[in-house]
């Protein structure tokens, strides 16, 4: 019974095209993120929800954009995709502010 | 410190040896540390979560500590074993944002 699961686990796509990654967990926490991996292997955050609310929005492209249809799902819609949009992209999830995370297995998002 | 840090970027040893890293964070609006281990094509998992100044945390063979004055932990794996061999993470987590940052890691590599 998986925790935080992350749909799909690959993805290719050609520029330009708008897609999403649904993330979703059964662990009943109040906040989720997302991480993206970048070539040297480094988790860096992107956003995090806590109760349906934004509570940080790191500097990236407005083209990726987190939609939280309730609090169990937090999903990934990223319009335009580029090139260097290529990486894995974790989902997670954690009780609270201090509250250790559970990560999903990963989607990882080839731009061609 | 501004980012969170960690050292050394990578660690090989031979299996027995023991073995500690460094995690450097801002020691200003300092709410937990967490320190996760992450294995080749799996996903990150929590090995402890910190959050009181001079902590101790032993999971059998790892234990932690942490300095939140100075701003850093260190972990420590005695009797290393090649199952050992993986990334090990550490993620601060600032008190006014819902911010968990990480660093790069420490890559450790455990030979028989």
């Amino acid at each position: 019974d998986t925790a935080v699961s992350q749909t799909p686990k690959y993805l290719v796509t050609q520029m330009g095209n708008d897609k999403s990654i649904k993330c979703e967990q059964n662990l009943g926490h109040d906040t989720m993120y997302w991480y993206k991996q970048d070539s040297k292997k480094f988790l860096k955050i992107m956003f995090s929800y806590n109760n349906k609310e934004l509570i940080i929005n790191e500097t990236v492209p407005n083209r990726f954009s987190p939609k939280s249809p309730d609090k169990a799902h937090l999903n990934l819609h990223i319009n335009s995709l580029e090139l260097g949009d290529s990486a894995v992209y974790f989902c997670a999830s954690s009780q609270d502010l201090a509250g250790k995370a559970f990560f999903g297995q990963g989607t990882r998002l080839t731009v061609v | 410190i501004l980012n969170v840090e960690q050292s050394p970027q990578s660690l090989h040893v031979q299996e027995g040896d023991s073995t500690n890293f460094t995690c450097s964070f801002p020691s200003s609006n300092f709410y937990a540390l967490h320190w996760y281990r992450w294995e080749t094509a799996k996903s990150p998992e929590a090995l402890f979560v910190m959050t009181l100044n001079g902590d101790e945390k032993k999971k059998g063979r790892i234990s932690a500590t942490l300095n939140t004055k100075e701003g850093y932990s260190y972990l420590y794996i005695k009797g290393s074993q090649p199952e050992d061999s993986a990334t090990y993470l550490c993620a601060f987590i600032r008190r006014d944002n819902n911010d968990m940052r990480f660093g790069a890691g420490t890559r450790l590599t455990v030979k028989p």
